[in-house]
């Protein structure tokens, strides 16, 4: 069974472009996460859909990021406009509600 | 105080050797506590759950103390490839939110 797919898996860009990262849960997780990864913050939660609904983006960092999950098999995490301190490996997560959660393999981003 | 603090390392040690990491999470309210595992450039996966009365999965020991809120991660006869970074996780209180430790790293050597 494949796994979570994340594209693509390395973006470079410049500052203030947009950026997209997609994500394809694992199918018949109901519940998708996005995570950031850097060296000084280590991994954080920025945002958690349940069924497709957005249940907590307590963890997006500002009104450049957004996020949106039309359907249960597809979601998107978009920065504009990109900056360098947001260069950071993102991850996107799936599982079923309080079970284990299984990462994609990631999208390495540099903002020049 | 973070919420879940790990001694960064790194750890090296030779093949064989047992190794130990510890972890302290800050929220007395956490329910679910795990050990992942992650390859350098690699995603994070699930080691193992840690359960309160500690759980072991071959050469892999997990132990929990609520009281003092501190986790524990125990490797024996460690091998070249158990080299990676491990990360404490905690649930914070819900049944979603997951915690991360920095984690970390540990270097088996021939």
């Amino acid at each position: 069974d494949a796994g979570v797919i994340q594209s693509p898996r390395h973006e470079v860009t410049e500052m203030g472009q947009e950026v997209t990262l997609r994500c394809k849960p694992i199918s018949g997780h109901n519940s998708l996460f996005w995570y950031r990864q850097t060296m000084m913050r280590g991994l954080e939660l920025l945002i958690y859909f349940n069924n497709n609904v957005p249940i907590d983006d307590s963890g997006m960092p500002e009104d450049r990021f957004s996020a949106k999950m039309p359907n249960a098999s597809f979601s998107t995490l978009k920065i504009q406009p990109s900056e360098p301190r947001d260069s950071a490996v993102y991850f996107c997560a799936s599982s079923t509600l309080a079970n284990e959660q299984f990462f994609g393999p990631g999208t390495r981003l540099t903002v020049l | 105080r973070k919420e879940v603090e790990q001694d960064p390392g790194p750890f090296n040690v030779p093949e064989g050797a047992t190794v130990a990491f510890n972890c302290t999470y800050s929220n007395s309210a956490s329910q679910s506590f795990f050990w992942y595992r992650q390859d350098c450039r690699k995603e994070p996966k699930l080691l193992m759950s840690v359960y309160s009365s500690g759980n072991e999965d071959g050469r892999f020991t997990a132990q929990l103390n609520r009281a003092s809120q501190y986790i524990s991660l125990l490797i024996r006869d460690s091998k070249l490839s158990d080299s990676a970074t491990y990360l404490c996780v905690n649930s914070g209180g819900s049944n979603y939110k997951l915690t991360f430790g920095k984690g970390t790293l540990l270097t088996v050597n021939p």
